[in-house]
């Protein structure tokens, strides 16, 4: 089955410029998530969507970052404006069912490497 | 926060078996402990969880002690491709987000 697709694969950028990423989950999961890498970390997460309502945007710096998820498919992540310390991969992944229905496992794209100079 | 504890980096030569400690001495009744792993330049995968009895698939086993305070994950036949960051996560049984921490830097020796 084809897997978690992300796009772009790099972006680079100026600080206080804006960037969009794009994700489009495994067909038919319902739970997807925005996890952002800084180099050298492990991913954490910024934003939980189950179909197209948010579950968790507890660590998402909602001052510049936004996401958002119609129609419960594709989803973008857009950093408004940008700044240094936001250079990172970011993660999509998805579920098939949330945790309570037996979803288990969490698939990941390849990423959007940014680099904000 | 993290809730488990593993090297920050391995060493195993191809081949062999690898096996990769984790504790989590403060785990509690309804948390799983998972294993992913990240390659290089990719997201991460999905290797194996369990809840307190030892589970093997066909990637690798996770041997988890009777206390569940820490836990071994094994690659049986180690190779190059195994080359690898792998994190142990305590995930709580209804939570659906997956927490990761630093993990273990996984290098397979030729």
């Amino acid at each position: 089955e084809a897997g978690v697709a992300q796009s772009p694969r790099y972006k680079i950028i100026e600080k206080r410029q804006s960037v969009a990423f794009w994700c489009n989950p495994i067909s038919g999961h319902a739970t997807l998530y925005w996890y952002q890498q800084i180099l050298g970390q492990g991913p954490k997460l910024l934003i939980q969507f189950q179909n197209n309502g948010v579950v968790d945007d507890s660590q998402l710096p909602k001052d510049r970052f936004s996401a958002e998820r119609l129609k419960g498919v594709d989803s973008t992540l857009k950093i408004q404006p940008a700044k240094l310390e936001d250079s990172a991969v970011y993660l999509c992944a998805s579920s098939l069912l949330p945790r309570r229905q037996g979803g288990e496992k969490l698939f990941f794209g390849s990423g959007t490497q940014l680099s904000v100079l | 926060d993290a809730k488990t504890t593993q090297p920050t980096s391995m060493d195993c030569a191809e081949g062999r078996a690898a096996n990769l400690p984790c504790n989590h001495s403060t785990i509690s009744g309804n948390e799983y402990v998972y294993w992913y792993r990240q390659i290089h330049s990719q997201g991460p995968q999905y290797i194996i969880h369990g809840l307190k009895n030892n589970e093997t698939n066909e990637m690798a086993s996770l041997i988890i002690t009777e206390d569940r305070k820490s836990s071994t994950l094994i690659l049986p036949h180690a190779t190059l491709r195994d080359t690898a960051v792998y994190y142990c996560i305590v995930r709580p049984n209804r939570d659906d987000k997956i927490i990761f921490g630093k993990g273990t830097r996984l290098h397979i020796l030729p």
